[in-house]
């Protein structure tokens, strides 16, 4: 167990819907990470929050959006569903930046 | 961008068996993580290593970050060992991930 947890585990939805992935930190981290996990794209970073703040993006679509609360705790959104977003969405976080991360369980998301 | 790649991308083995897993890195990176990805998904930390070698248990990587290589060894294999590595360098804030080497070992 990593300490970092993901809710869901599972979410099953359909086109063009929105939904909201949680990510609980472990205890003292200040920086959470987000990817994803797809069968053609491999693992890829989303966007990165130190301390509530936005501090890296990478492959994020416009569609998607994020932030990180005052308790640390982050939320990913993700709308306008399209299949191809269907992949497994992993939360990391470490105590800095550069330094090393650790993986939440991931959600496992299917667009139908 | 930094381009990471894994080799081989296939790779089965017997129990009992050893494996030399090779990650090369097309630019100079802060640091180094290799992942086990077990077949439930889950992403498990094996080794944070930007440079020299370190162990454990079975396990043990090695960093020449000079030459921009990193390799895993895994000895005496066992069937939990299945699953796929992967390795990733650190290039300013975020991690770019290689494509991984999938290991099946048997009894």
């Amino acid at each position: 167990d990593s300490g970092v947890t993901q809710t869901p585990k599972h979410l099953i939805t359909a086109t063009g819907q929105r939904v909201t992935l949680r990510c609980s930190p472990r205890s003292g981290d200040l920086s959470v990470y987000w990817y994803q996990q797809s069968l053609d794209q491999g693992l890829q970073f989303l966007i990165q929050y130190y301390n509530g703040e936005e501090r890296a993006k990478g492959n994020i679509l416009e569609r998607f959006s994020a932030q990180q609360f005052p308790d640390l705790h982050s939320e990913l959104n993700l709308s306008s569903l399209e299949l191809g977003d269907s992949a497994l969405y992993f939360c990391a976080s470490s105590v800095g930046i550069s330094l090393e991360q650790y993986f939440g369980p991931g959600t496992r998301l299917t667009v139908t | 961008g930094i381009q990471v790649e894994q080799s081989p991308p296939d790779l089965i083995l017997q129990e009992g068996a050893n494996s030399t897993l090779r990650c090369n890195f097309s630019d100079s990176v802060n640091n180094l993580q290799w992942f086990h990805q077990n077949p439930w998904g889950q992403l498990i930390n094996l080794f944070y290593i930007p440079s020299g070698t370190k162990q454990n248990g079975r396990l043990s990587a090695t960093t020449v970050a000079t030459e921009r290589y990193s390799l895993l060894y895994i000895s005496s294999s066992q069937t939990t060992d299945s699953g796929v590595y992967f390795c990733a360098v650190y290039n300013t804030d975020k991690l770019i991930f290689g494509t991984g080497t999938r290991l099946q070992v048997f009894p």
